[in-house]
Protein backbone atom coordinates (compact mmCIF):
# COMPACT_ATOMS: atom_id res chain seq x y z
CA UNK A 1 0.00 0.00 0.00
CA UNK A 2 2.34 2.83 -1.75
CA UNK A 3 -0.54 5.29 -0.37
CA UNK A 4 -0.21 8.61 -2.44
CA UNK A 5 3.00 8.96 -4.51
CA UNK A 6 4.08 11.66 -6.51
CA UNK A 7 6.63 12.38 -9.68
CA UNK A 8 8.78 14.28 -10.10
CA UNK A 9 10.59 14.45 -6.72
CA UNK A 10 12.40 17.51 -8.37
CA UNK A 11 11.80 19.07 -11.64
CA UNK A 12 13.88 22.62 -13.22
CA UNK A 13 11.92 24.25 -15.71
CA UNK A 14 12.79 27.10 -17.37
CA UNK A 15 10.21 30.32 -17.88
CA UNK A 16 7.72 29.71 -20.44
CA UNK A 17 8.02 25.54 -20.75
CA UNK A 18 5.35 23.23 -19.75
CA UNK A 19 4.96 20.30 -17.41
CA UNK A 20 2.92 18.00 -15.67
CA UNK A 21 3.03 16.70 -11.90
CA UNK A 22 1.70 13.54 -11.33
CA UNK A 23 -0.28 12.14 -8.43
CA UNK A 24 -1.81 8.71 -7.58
CA UNK A 25 -3.22 7.54 -4.77
CA UNK A 26 -4.52 3.38 -4.09
CA UNK A 27 -6.71 3.76 -1.08
CA UNK A 28 -9.86 4.06 -2.72
CA UNK A 29 -10.15 7.79 -2.41
CA UNK A 30 -12.82 9.99 -4.11
CA UNK A 31 -11.15 13.29 -3.34
CA UNK A 32 -8.02 14.51 -4.42
CA UNK A 33 -5.93 17.61 -4.21
CA UNK A 34 -3.21 19.83 -5.21
CA UNK A 35 -1.79 22.27 -3.03
CA UNK A 36 1.23 24.65 -3.20
CA UNK A 37 3.58 25.39 0.22
CA UNK A 38 5.84 28.50 0.19
CA UNK A 39 7.65 29.70 3.25
CA UNK A 40 5.82 31.78 5.85
CA UNK A 41 2.43 30.73 3.63
CA UNK A 42 1.25 27.47 4.80
CA UNK A 43 -0.19 25.33 2.21
CA UNK A 44 -2.74 26.91 -0.25
CA UNK A 45 -5.08 24.58 -2.32
CA UNK A 46 -4.67 25.00 -5.90
CA UNK A 47 -7.34 22.47 -7.28
CA UNK A 48 -9.38 19.81 -5.63
CA UNK A 49 -11.48 17.00 -7.13
CA UNK A 50 -14.33 16.14 -5.05
CA UNK A 51 -14.92 12.56 -7.34
CA UNK A 52 -14.21 11.05 -10.46
CA UNK A 53 -15.07 13.50 -13.14
CA UNK A 54 -15.15 16.62 -11.04
CA UNK A 55 -12.57 19.16 -10.30
CA UNK A 56 -13.07 22.54 -8.95
CA UNK A 57 -10.75 25.61 -8.46
CA UNK A 58 -8.96 26.70 -5.16
CA UNK A 59 -7.65 29.57 -3.85
CA UNK A 60 -4.47 29.63 -6.38
CA UNK A 61 -5.79 28.21 -9.61
CA UNK A 62 -4.17 31.11 -12.21
CA UNK A 63 -1.70 29.56 -14.27
CA UNK A 64 -2.75 25.78 -13.58
CA UNK A 65 -5.00 23.02 -14.97
CA UNK A 66 -5.92 19.93 -13.72
CA UNK A 67 -6.97 16.57 -14.69
CA UNK A 68 -9.06 13.88 -12.79
CA UNK A 69 -7.79 10.64 -15.00
CA UNK A 70 -9.93 8.19 -13.15
CA UNK A 71 -10.32 7.54 -9.42
CA UNK A 72 -6.27 6.41 -8.74
CA UNK A 73 -5.05 9.65 -10.59
CA UNK A 74 -4.96 13.72 -10.25
CA UNK A 75 -2.18 15.24 -12.54
CA UNK A 76 -1.31 19.44 -12.41
CA UNK A 77 -0.35 20.95 -15.75
CA UNK A 78 1.48 24.40 -15.89
CA UNK A 79 1.08 25.34 -19.58
CA UNK A 80 3.98 28.24 -19.23
CA UNK A 81 5.81 28.11 -16.49
CA UNK A 82 6.26 31.61 -14.48
CA UNK A 83 8.91 32.09 -11.67
CA UNK A 84 6.23 32.63 -9.39
CA UNK A 85 5.66 28.95 -9.83
CA UNK A 86 8.48 28.25 -7.96
CA UNK A 87 7.44 26.04 -5.28
CA UNK A 88 6.67 22.55 -3.25
CA UNK A 89 4.12 21.10 -4.83
CA UNK A 90 1.66 18.28 -2.68
CA UNK A 91 -1.16 15.99 -3.76
CA UNK A 92 -3.37 15.05 -0.88
CA UNK A 93 -6.29 12.24 -0.97
CA UNK A 94 -9.50 12.07 1.57
CA UNK A 95 -11.94 9.42 2.30
CA UNK A 96 -15.36 9.72 0.25
CA UNK A 97 -16.85 12.91 -0.05
CA UNK A 98 -16.45 15.36 2.71
CA UNK A 99 -13.66 17.80 2.94
CA UNK A 100 -13.72 17.59 6.32
CA UNK A 101 -12.28 14.63 6.49
CA UNK A 102 -8.37 13.24 7.23
CA UNK A 103 -6.46 14.15 3.59
CA UNK A 104 -3.20 11.77 3.23
CA UNK A 105 -0.56 13.78 1.33
CA UNK A 106 2.24 12.23 -1.11
CA UNK A 107 5.92 13.50 -0.71
CA UNK A 108 6.05 16.39 -2.97
CA UNK A 109 7.46 17.69 -5.84
CA UNK A 110 9.85 20.19 -5.55
CA UNK A 111 10.09 22.75 -8.42
CA UNK A 112 11.99 25.70 -9.31
CA UNK A 113 11.39 27.75 -12.76
CA UNK A 114 14.33 29.74 -13.78
CA UNK B 1 -5.77 37.22 4.04
CA UNK B 2 -4.65 34.33 5.99
CA UNK B 3 -7.76 33.19 8.20
CA UNK B 4 -5.28 30.91 10.32
CA UNK B 5 -2.48 31.84 11.64
CA UNK B 6 0.28 30.30 13.26
CA UNK B 7 2.58 33.64 14.82
CA UNK B 8 5.10 31.31 15.87
CA UNK B 9 7.30 30.40 13.56
CA UNK B 10 9.88 28.40 15.64
CA UNK B 11 9.55 27.11 18.83
CA UNK B 12 12.54 25.16 20.94
CA UNK B 13 11.61 23.14 23.92
CA UNK B 14 13.45 20.49 26.06
CA UNK B 15 13.61 16.73 25.79
CA UNK B 16 10.46 15.66 28.73
CA UNK B 17 8.82 19.38 28.66
CA UNK B 18 5.75 20.66 27.55
CA UNK B 19 5.48 22.01 23.87
CA UNK B 20 2.53 24.57 23.21
CA UNK B 21 1.95 25.36 20.05
CA UNK B 22 -1.02 28.39 19.19
CA UNK B 23 -3.52 28.80 16.73
CA UNK B 24 -5.69 31.61 16.07
CA UNK B 25 -8.36 31.50 13.16
CA UNK B 26 -10.68 34.84 11.94
CA UNK B 27 -13.59 32.91 10.41
CA UNK B 28 -16.27 32.18 12.62
CA UNK B 29 -18.04 29.73 10.29
CA UNK B 30 -14.81 27.16 11.13
CA UNK B 31 -16.25 24.13 12.54
CA UNK B 32 -13.19 21.64 11.98
CA UNK B 33 -9.62 22.10 13.16
CA UNK B 34 -7.03 19.39 12.43
CA UNK B 35 -3.13 19.70 13.00
CA UNK B 36 -0.82 18.21 10.72
CA UNK B 37 2.90 17.08 11.23
CA UNK B 38 5.50 17.56 8.28
CA UNK B 39 9.19 16.17 8.55
CA UNK B 40 11.68 17.60 5.45
CA UNK B 41 11.19 15.96 2.25
CA UNK B 42 8.26 14.37 3.39
CA UNK B 43 4.15 15.43 2.80
CA UNK B 44 2.65 16.21 5.59
CA UNK B 45 0.81 13.20 7.98
CA UNK B 46 -1.81 14.12 10.22
CA UNK B 47 -1.80 14.23 13.86
CA UNK B 48 -5.41 15.61 16.08
CA UNK B 49 -8.65 16.94 15.03
CA UNK B 50 -10.91 18.77 17.35
CA UNK B 51 -14.55 19.45 16.55
CA UNK B 52 -16.17 22.74 17.44
CA UNK B 53 -18.36 21.14 19.49
CA UNK B 54 -15.61 20.14 21.98
CA UNK B 55 -13.19 22.23 23.72
CA UNK B 56 -10.59 19.67 24.14
CA UNK B 57 -9.68 16.51 22.29
CA UNK B 58 -6.57 14.13 23.75
CA UNK B 59 -4.63 11.48 21.79
CA UNK B 60 -1.87 10.00 23.98
CA UNK B 61 0.83 12.46 24.27
CA UNK B 62 -0.87 14.80 21.77
CA UNK B 63 -4.03 17.65 23.08
CA UNK B 64 -5.87 20.14 21.40
CA UNK B 65 -7.51 22.60 23.11
CA UNK B 66 -10.32 24.96 21.03
CA UNK B 67 -11.42 28.46 22.68
CA UNK B 68 -14.18 29.38 20.25
CA UNK B 69 -14.72 32.74 21.79
CA UNK B 70 -11.43 33.41 21.43
CA UNK B 71 -10.99 31.84 18.06
CA UNK B 72 -7.95 30.28 19.26
CA UNK B 73 -6.54 26.07 19.72
CA UNK B 74 -3.65 25.03 20.76
CA UNK B 75 -1.22 21.52 20.54
CA UNK B 76 0.15 20.66 23.65
CA UNK B 77 2.98 17.66 23.62
CA UNK B 78 3.96 16.47 27.06
CA UNK B 79 5.93 15.21 27.41
CA UNK B 80 8.26 16.28 24.17
CA UNK B 81 10.63 14.03 22.58
CA UNK B 82 13.62 13.77 19.77
CA UNK B 83 11.21 12.38 16.95
CA UNK B 84 8.51 15.66 17.93
CA UNK B 85 11.09 18.06 15.85
CA UNK B 86 9.29 18.91 13.04
CA UNK B 87 6.79 21.84 11.61
CA UNK B 88 3.37 21.62 13.18
CA UNK B 89 0.18 23.08 10.60
CA UNK B 90 -2.69 24.05 12.34
CA UNK B 91 -5.60 23.85 9.50
CA UNK B 92 -9.42 24.72 9.46
CA UNK B 93 -12.28 24.26 7.82
CA UNK B 94 -16.19 24.71 7.81
CA UNK B 95 -18.86 22.33 6.72
CA UNK B 96 -18.13 21.70 2.90
CA UNK B 97 -15.46 24.20 2.55
CA UNK B 98 -11.63 23.56 1.88
CA UNK B 99 -8.85 23.21 4.77
CA UNK B 100 -7.15 26.67 5.43
CA UNK B 101 -3.50 26.09 6.95
CA UNK B 102 -1.55 28.55 8.83
CA UNK B 103 2.27 29.42 7.59
CA UNK B 104 3.47 26.64 10.18
CA UNK B 105 5.51 26.12 13.59
CA UNK B 106 9.00 24.54 13.46
CA UNK B 107 9.39 22.75 16.47
CA UNK B 108 13.28 21.84 17.67
CA UNK B 109 13.35 19.60 20.82
CA UNK B 110 16.83 19.22 22.07
CA UNK B 111 18.25 16.82 24.64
Amino acid sequence: NAGVTQTPKFQVLKTGQSMTLQCAQDMNHNSMYWYRQDPGMGLRLIYYSASEGTTDKGEVPNGYNVSRLNKREFSLRLESAAPSQTSVYFCASSVPGHLQETQYFGPGTRLLVL
Amino acid sequence: DQQVKQNSPSLSVQEGRISILNCDYTNSMFDYFLWYKKYPAEGPTFLISISSIKDKNEDGRFTVFLNKSAKHLSLHIVPSQPGDSAVYFCAATDSWGKLQFGAGTQVVVTP
